[in-house]
């Protein structure tokens, strides 16, 4: 148990729905992040968020939409998802100060299956 | 770019010692890490270098050379347990924040 949580842990979605993934982080951590694990690649940075504010946006995919409404919780809402988005997404949080990010405390992931 | 570099896969016996290493090439560096990931969890932090020099840490230790863009994580005394995924991330510089950069990740398999 890292102190993040992470829901549903399993999703299958057709490429018309439209779904969530949830993650909340017990640590009082002010930084979250979401990435995407896809078999033989690294694991890819897709947001962060400081402090509720969007920092960084990897290049994804509109298709893909994050939502922070505090800094326990952080959502990824997912519509007209392809076939090759399927992959494992981790959640993380971390502690930050003056831009140096302490280290990063990993959820269990959520394994979406895009038909 | 950014690339980071280590085994794909290897294998070891119970009771032994392994190293797997990990090279980067990367703009900017602030600390590497070293995390474990069992197949369907969560990864873990393992280790944490930011100089060089060796860091231990019970059965496990991580060592860092800078000026080489190279670093190891030497597990002992292998456990059946230890067989998973074992990822090597930089922390570089990047926009309002650090971020890491991460391997693919190298799977260990203990055999008995």
């Amino acid at each position: 148990e890292t102190g993040v949580t992470q829901t549903p842990r399993h999703l299958v979605m057709g490429m018309t729905n439209k779904k969530s993934l949830k993650c909340e982080q017990h640590l009082g951590h002010n930084a979250m992040y979401w990435y995407k694990q896809s078999a033989k690649k690294p694991l890819e940075l897709m947001f962060v968020y400081n402090f509720k504010e969007q920092t960084e946006n990897n290049s994804v995919p509109s298709r893909f939409s994050p939502e922070c409404p505090n800094s326990s919780h952080l959502f990824l809402h997912l519509h007209t998802l392809q076939p090759e988005d399927s992959a494992l997404y981790l959640c993380a949080s971390s502690q930050e100060y003056r831009g140096l990010v302490e280290t990063q405390y990993f959820g269990p992931g959520t394994r979406l299956l895009v038909l | 770019g950014q690339n980071i570099d280590q085994p794909t896969e290897m294998t070891a016996t119970e009771g032994a010692i392994v190293q797997i290493n990990c090279t980067y090439q990367t703009s900017g560096f602030n600390g590497l890490f070293w995390y474990q990931q069992h197949a369907g969890e969560a990864p873990t932090f393992l280790s944490y270098n930011v100089l060089d020099g060796l860091e231990e840490k019970g059965r496990f230790s991580s060592f860092l050379s800078r000026s080489k863009g190279y670093s190891y994580l030497l597990l002992k005394e292998l456990q059946m347990k230890d067989s998973a995924s074992y990822l090597c991330a930089v922390r570089v510089y990047g926009g309002a924040t650090n971020k890491l950069i991460f391997g693919t990740g190298t799977l260990l398999a203990v055999q008995p």
